[in-house]
């Protein structure tokens, strides 16, 4: 069974950092693009970045670009989100999400981690 | 890259069919044939509905059905049962790896 299992949210004063991991098992993980979304209180998805399976390629919103940072790790089967410069508006559950290898989108989603970012 | 448009809420009784619109542009929803919808139960993992516009994965009641029109992607829900109950995005593929969201929808089985 494919299972994502979201870490490393929390509480962080505004300019701060977080690490936020993705435990993926069940699947071949280097073989698959992967992909962090995230659903701010009272508000709808967003897409905020993606990988490719061998990490070669990343890809961001403008949301994200120049205080994000995503990576993976194969060996380990994880994948990472580094956040910089934390603001309010990031404030959000993260969700990170398997892509498919057929078409563009995500198939299998992790239940979330929360990042509140408020001093 | 701004969100998609979808209504705020639909609401049917059990039986009844619903219909959720998501409007985009031709740089996203008119433009790849990779409009994706998901259902959100809070708390929960979104789940992968329709794929590809049109279709289902495995698993998913063929309850949920999938169109497009122009620039206008719809998600419809035929004999509504109360576990539909839940949000629904669609999701649209925007061009260069990138990805676009609906605002998402409210379901109430009344």
């Amino acid at each position: 069974e494919v299972q994502l299992l979201e870490s490393g949210g929390g509480l962080v004063q505004p300019g701060g950092s977080l690490r936020l991991s993705c435990a993926a098992s069940g699947f071949t993980f280097s073989s698959y693009a992967m992909t962090w979304v995230r659903q701010a209180p009272g508000k709808g998805l967003e897409w905020v970045s993606g990988i490719s399976g061998s990490g070669g390629g990343t890809y961001y919103a403008d949301s994200a670009k120049g205080r994000f940072t995503i990576s993976r790790d194969n060996l380990e089967n994880t994948l990472y989100l580094q956040m910089n410069s934390l603001r309010a508006e990031d404030t959000a559950v993260y969700y990170c999400a398997k892509d498919s290898l057929y078409f563009y989108g995500m198939d299998v989603w992790g239940q979330g981690t929360t990042v509140t970012v408020s001093s | 890259q701004s969100a998609l448009t979808q209504p705020r809420s639909v609401s049917g009784s059990p039986g009844q069919s619903v219909t959720i619109s998501c409007t985009g542009t031709s740089s996203d929803v008119g433009g790849y044939n990779y409009v994706s919808w998901y259902q959100h139960h809070p708390g929960k993992a979104p789940k992968l509905m329709i794929y590809e516009v049109t279709k289902r994965p495995s698993g998913v009641p063929d309850r949920f059905s999938g169109s497009r029109s122009g620039n206008t992607a719809s998600l419809t829900i035929s004999g509504l049962q109360a576990e539909d109950e839940a949000d629904y995005y669609c999701c649209s593929y925007a061009g260069s790896y990138s990805y676009v969201f609906g605002i998402g929808t409210k379901v109430t089985v009344l």
